[in-house]
């Protein structure tokens, strides 16, 4: 069965300081893909990032970087120099597609507040 | 509209009435999901089609719950005899494939 798990509920920070967000995921096919999402207070779901699971490279998008590791089946995501806009629930997110579904697995979320 | 919109935004109804939370994905889109927003907890699948056919209909929890999308664009989940465990924000989302998705802003259905 597919999982993905965010232990971290909330996490507050104050600006400018640099947090990472945890996702770790479960399943047994070799082919996958993961998400992270972004809910800001307005509720629409904004996508981040997807990356399959061939694709082991970390990747860098301005202030926010993704390290996926196989090994531990994580795939973290990193804010350096959180900014007050960055306040958000962010969630993480898995799709098996070969496996005969097309199910989306989301975590819980975790809700980042970045105080001024 | 260049996004994913849902109508009505917000939708009260009393116990045991039957409603329709409506889907108008992004043009072109061929797939199309609805998932379940309960407070604090992240989207529930519950149905996704790929042009006009349900394609994984094993998120939705019971035979109450029905959708549509008889053209292949617009999509329509229906309820039946809602009960007050189905208060929830109802999210649509599309892509072009099973991909990156684009969610729209949400039906929030309050069941009295």
């Amino acid at each position: 069965a597919q999982k993905v798990t965010q232990a971290q509920t909330e996490i507050s920070v104050v600006e400018k300081e640099d947090v990472t967000l945890d996702c770790v995921y479960e399943t047994r096919d070799t082919t996958y893909y993961l998400f992270w999402y972004k809910q800001p207070p307005s509720g629409e779901l904004v996508f981040l990032i997807r990356r399959n699971s061939f694709d082991e490279q970390n990747e860098i998008s301005g202030r926010y970087s993704w390290n996926f590791q196989k090994s531990t089946s994580s795939f973290n995501f990193t804010i350096t120099a959180s900014q007050v806009v960055d306040s958000a629930v962010y969630f993480c997110a898995l799709i098996t597609p070969y496996s005969g579904t097309y199910k989306y697995i989301f975590g819980t979320g975790t809700r980042l507040k970045v105080l001024a | 509209g260049a996004g994913v919109s849902q109508t009505p935004s917000n939708k009260v109804t009393e116990k045991g009435k039957y409603v329709e939370l409506r889907c108008d994905p992004i043009s072109g889109h061929t797939a199309l999901y609805w998932y379940r927003q309960s407070l604090g907890q992240g989207p529930e699948f519950l149905i996704y089609f790929q042009g006009t056919g349900a394609a994984d209909d094993s998120g939705l929890p019971n035979d109450r719950f029905f959708a549509v999308r008889p053209e292949g664009s617009v999509s329509t989940l229906k309820i039946q005899r809602t009960e007050r465990g189905d208060s929830a924000v109802y999210l649509c989302a599309s892509s072009f494939w099973s991909g990156k998705q684009f969610f729209g802003p949400g039906t929030r259905l309050t069941v009295l």
